[in-house]
Protein backbone atom coordinates (compact mmCIF):
# COMPACT_ATOMS: atom_id res chain seq x y z
CA UNK A 1 0.00 0.00 0.00
CA UNK A 2 0.61 3.37 0.09
CA UNK A 3 1.24 4.00 -3.76
CA UNK A 4 1.48 7.74 -5.31
CA UNK A 5 1.63 8.40 -8.92
CA UNK A 6 2.72 11.63 -11.06
CA UNK A 7 1.75 12.17 -14.49
CA UNK A 8 2.94 13.13 -16.88
CA UNK A 9 6.58 11.38 -15.75
CA UNK A 10 8.40 13.96 -18.47
CA UNK A 11 7.25 16.64 -20.27
CA UNK A 12 8.69 19.16 -23.02
CA UNK A 13 6.91 22.49 -23.36
CA UNK A 14 7.48 25.61 -24.78
CA UNK A 15 8.54 28.93 -23.01
CA UNK A 16 5.39 31.06 -22.16
CA UNK A 17 3.15 27.89 -21.92
CA UNK A 18 1.74 26.38 -19.08
CA UNK A 19 2.03 22.54 -17.68
CA UNK A 20 -0.45 20.86 -15.57
CA UNK A 21 1.64 17.80 -13.35
CA UNK A 22 -0.83 15.08 -11.14
CA UNK A 23 -0.11 13.80 -8.26
CA UNK A 24 -2.09 10.84 -6.77
CA UNK A 25 -2.51 8.77 -4.05
CA UNK A 26 -3.18 5.56 -5.52
CA UNK A 27 -4.34 3.53 -2.68
CA UNK A 28 -5.07 5.89 0.29
CA UNK A 29 -7.03 9.58 1.32
CA UNK A 30 -3.81 12.04 1.41
CA UNK A 31 -5.16 14.49 3.44
CA UNK A 32 -1.67 16.55 2.68
CA UNK A 33 0.23 16.34 -0.16
CA UNK A 34 4.08 18.36 -0.28
CA UNK A 35 5.49 19.78 -3.90
CA UNK A 36 9.36 19.74 -4.04
CA UNK A 37 11.34 20.44 -6.86
CA UNK A 38 15.30 19.43 -7.34
CA UNK A 39 17.76 20.95 -9.68
CA UNK A 40 20.64 18.87 -10.65
CA UNK A 41 22.90 18.07 -8.10
CA UNK A 42 21.39 19.42 -5.66
CA UNK A 43 18.54 18.33 -2.30
CA UNK A 44 15.14 18.85 -2.68
CA UNK A 45 13.37 22.01 -1.88
CA UNK A 46 9.89 22.28 -0.65
CA UNK A 47 7.82 24.12 -2.85
CA UNK A 48 4.39 24.22 -0.98
CA UNK A 49 2.38 22.16 1.26
CA UNK A 50 -1.08 20.83 0.21
CA UNK A 51 -4.07 20.33 2.57
CA UNK A 52 -7.17 18.76 0.78
CA UNK A 53 -9.91 21.38 0.25
CA UNK A 54 -7.47 24.48 1.74
CA UNK A 55 -6.03 27.09 0.10
CA UNK A 56 -1.54 25.91 -0.12
CA UNK A 57 0.89 27.21 1.89
CA UNK A 58 3.93 28.13 0.09
CA UNK A 59 7.65 28.75 0.97
CA UNK A 60 9.30 31.80 1.09
CA UNK A 61 10.23 32.57 -2.40
CA UNK A 62 8.06 30.44 -4.18
CA UNK A 63 5.85 32.40 -6.60
CA UNK A 64 2.10 31.02 -6.01
CA UNK A 65 0.97 32.68 -8.74
CA UNK A 66 3.58 31.21 -10.99
CA UNK A 67 2.85 27.76 -9.31
CA UNK A 68 -0.29 27.17 -8.81
CA UNK A 69 -1.78 24.19 -6.56
CA UNK A 70 -4.89 22.32 -6.53
CA UNK A 71 -5.84 19.40 -3.96
CA UNK A 72 -9.70 19.57 -4.41
CA UNK A 73 -10.05 15.23 -3.12
CA UNK A 74 -8.22 13.68 -1.31
CA UNK A 75 -6.29 11.54 -4.11
CA UNK A 76 -5.19 14.19 -6.49
CA UNK A 77 -3.24 17.38 -6.14
CA UNK A 78 -1.99 19.28 -9.08
CA UNK A 79 0.44 21.25 -9.83
CA UNK A 80 0.66 24.01 -12.70
CA UNK A 81 3.65 25.82 -13.93
CA UNK A 82 2.18 28.75 -15.62
CA UNK A 83 3.49 30.83 -18.60
CA UNK A 84 6.58 28.31 -17.93
CA UNK A 85 10.41 29.64 -18.88
CA UNK A 86 13.53 27.87 -19.18
CA UNK A 87 14.44 28.25 -15.82
CA UNK A 88 11.60 26.50 -14.56
CA UNK A 89 13.16 23.19 -16.30
CA UNK A 90 13.42 21.19 -13.24
CA UNK A 91 12.83 17.42 -11.14
CA UNK A 92 9.04 18.05 -9.48
CA UNK A 93 8.72 15.53 -6.80
CA UNK A 94 5.34 15.03 -4.85
CA UNK A 95 4.85 13.60 -1.86
CA UNK A 96 1.61 11.91 0.15
CA UNK A 97 0.76 11.89 3.82
CA UNK A 98 -2.45 10.20 5.32
CA UNK A 99 -4.01 11.59 8.39
CA UNK A 100 -1.83 12.81 11.32
CA UNK A 101 0.79 10.59 10.68
CA UNK A 102 4.08 11.35 10.27
CA UNK A 103 5.10 9.37 6.88
CA UNK A 104 5.56 11.09 3.47
CA UNK A 105 4.88 8.82 0.36
CA UNK A 106 6.98 9.67 -2.86
CA UNK A 107 5.74 9.83 -6.48
CA UNK A 108 7.99 8.77 -8.89
CA UNK A 109 8.96 12.72 -10.43
CA UNK A 110 8.21 14.73 -13.10
CA UNK A 111 11.14 16.02 -15.51
CA UNK A 112 9.96 19.34 -17.29
CA UNK A 113 11.89 20.79 -19.84
CA UNK A 114 11.02 24.22 -20.73
CA UNK A 115 12.54 25.41 -24.31
CA UNK B 1 17.99 28.05 11.98
CA UNK B 2 16.76 24.50 11.19
CA UNK B 3 20.02 23.01 9.69
CA UNK B 4 20.10 19.57 8.51
CA UNK B 5 24.50 18.70 7.38
CA UNK B 6 25.12 15.73 6.05
CA UNK B 7 29.11 14.45 5.42
CA UNK B 8 30.68 13.76 3.10
CA UNK B 9 28.79 15.13 0.55
CA UNK B 10 30.92 13.24 -1.98
CA UNK B 11 32.28 9.68 -1.57
CA UNK B 12 34.36 6.98 -4.18
CA UNK B 13 34.88 4.04 -2.54
CA UNK B 14 36.18 0.19 -3.65
CA UNK B 15 33.55 -2.81 -3.34
CA UNK B 16 34.27 -4.88 0.00
CA UNK B 17 35.04 -1.81 1.56
CA UNK B 18 32.80 -0.36 4.82
CA UNK B 19 32.14 3.34 5.42
CA UNK B 20 29.88 5.93 7.28
CA UNK B 21 27.74 8.83 6.13
CA UNK B 22 27.14 11.35 8.98
CA UNK B 23 24.09 13.37 9.50
CA UNK B 24 23.78 16.26 11.88
CA UNK B 25 20.88 18.34 12.56
CA UNK B 26 19.59 21.42 14.35
CA UNK B 27 16.07 20.88 15.69
CA UNK B 28 14.45 18.70 18.10
CA UNK B 29 12.90 16.50 15.96
CA UNK B 30 13.50 12.90 17.07
CA UNK B 31 12.26 10.85 13.79
CA UNK B 32 15.52 11.02 11.48
CA UNK B 33 14.37 9.58 7.69
CA UNK B 34 17.46 7.85 5.00
CA UNK B 35 16.45 7.54 1.55
CA UNK B 36 18.36 6.82 -1.50
CA UNK B 37 18.00 8.15 -5.10
CA UNK B 38 19.56 6.75 -8.07
CA UNK B 39 19.81 9.53 -10.92
CA UNK B 40 16.83 10.80 -12.63
CA UNK B 41 14.67 8.47 -10.23
CA UNK B 42 12.59 9.60 -6.97
CA UNK B 43 13.08 8.85 -3.46
CA UNK B 44 13.35 5.71 -2.13
CA UNK B 45 12.66 5.00 1.93
CA UNK B 46 15.76 3.12 3.82
CA UNK B 47 14.82 4.12 7.52
CA UNK B 48 12.88 5.81 9.67
CA UNK B 49 14.92 6.43 13.11
CA UNK B 50 12.35 6.74 15.90
CA UNK B 51 13.99 7.15 19.15
CA UNK B 52 17.12 7.70 20.27
CA UNK B 53 19.52 4.47 20.30
CA UNK B 54 17.14 3.33 17.23
CA UNK B 55 19.18 1.52 14.98
CA UNK B 56 17.79 -0.51 11.64
CA UNK B 57 19.46 -2.49 9.39
CA UNK B 58 18.79 -3.71 5.96
CA UNK B 59 21.01 -5.56 4.39
CA UNK B 60 25.08 -3.83 3.69
CA UNK B 61 23.33 -0.94 5.49
CA UNK B 62 22.43 -0.07 9.00
CA UNK B 63 21.75 3.24 10.35
CA UNK B 64 21.43 4.31 13.60
CA UNK B 65 20.08 7.33 16.02
CA UNK B 66 21.50 9.61 18.79
CA UNK B 67 19.44 12.15 19.79
CA UNK B 68 21.34 13.74 22.40
CA UNK B 69 23.95 14.17 20.14
CA UNK B 70 21.55 14.94 16.86
CA UNK B 71 23.27 12.75 15.22
CA UNK B 72 22.59 9.40 13.05
CA UNK B 73 24.86 7.74 10.90
CA UNK B 74 24.10 5.55 7.48
CA UNK B 75 26.72 2.68 7.92
CA UNK B 76 27.65 0.86 4.65
CA UNK B 77 29.58 -2.86 5.16
CA UNK B 78 31.10 -4.35 2.62
CA UNK B 79 30.15 -1.92 0.08
CA UNK B 80 29.26 -3.37 -3.34
CA UNK B 81 28.51 -1.51 -6.90
CA UNK B 82 24.36 -1.64 -6.53
CA UNK B 83 24.92 0.84 -3.70
CA UNK B 84 25.57 3.55 -5.74
CA UNK B 85 23.22 6.25 -5.19
CA UNK B 86 22.91 9.19 -3.55
CA UNK B 87 21.80 9.23 -0.02
CA UNK B 88 19.69 11.94 1.83
CA UNK B 89 18.76 12.30 5.09
CA UNK B 90 15.80 14.73 7.11
CA UNK B 91 14.41 15.30 9.86
CA UNK B 92 10.96 16.23 10.24
CA UNK B 93 9.14 19.01 12.08
CA UNK B 94 5.99 17.82 13.62
CA UNK B 95 4.30 21.47 14.02
CA UNK B 96 4.34 21.77 10.24
CA UNK B 97 3.13 18.83 9.83
CA UNK B 98 5.66 16.80 9.44
CA UNK B 99 7.36 18.91 6.98
CA UNK B 100 10.84 17.39 6.18
CA UNK B 101 14.48 19.48 6.43
CA UNK B 102 16.45 18.09 3.55
CA UNK B 103 20.18 17.62 3.79
CA UNK B 104 22.36 18.29 1.15
CA UNK B 105 22.90 14.34 0.35
CA UNK B 106 25.71 11.95 -0.18
CA UNK B 107 26.92 11.02 -3.56
CA UNK B 108 28.03 7.67 -3.14
CA UNK B 109 30.36 5.82 -6.04
CA UNK B 110 31.37 2.50 -5.72
CA UNK B 111 33.59 1.41 -8.10
CA UNK B 112 34.07 -2.53 -8.84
Amino acid sequence: GAVVSQHPSRVICKSGTSVKIECRSLDFQATTMFWYRQFPKQSLMLMATSNEGSKATYEQGVEKDKFLINHASLTLSTLTVTSAHPEDSSFYICSAKKGLRYEQYFGPGTRLTVT
Amino acid sequence: ELKVEQNPLFLSMQEGKNYTIYCNYSTTSDRLYWYRQDPGKSLESLFVLLSNGAVKQEGRLMASLDTKARLSTLHITAAVHDLSATYFCAVDIPDSNYQLIWGAGTKLIIKP
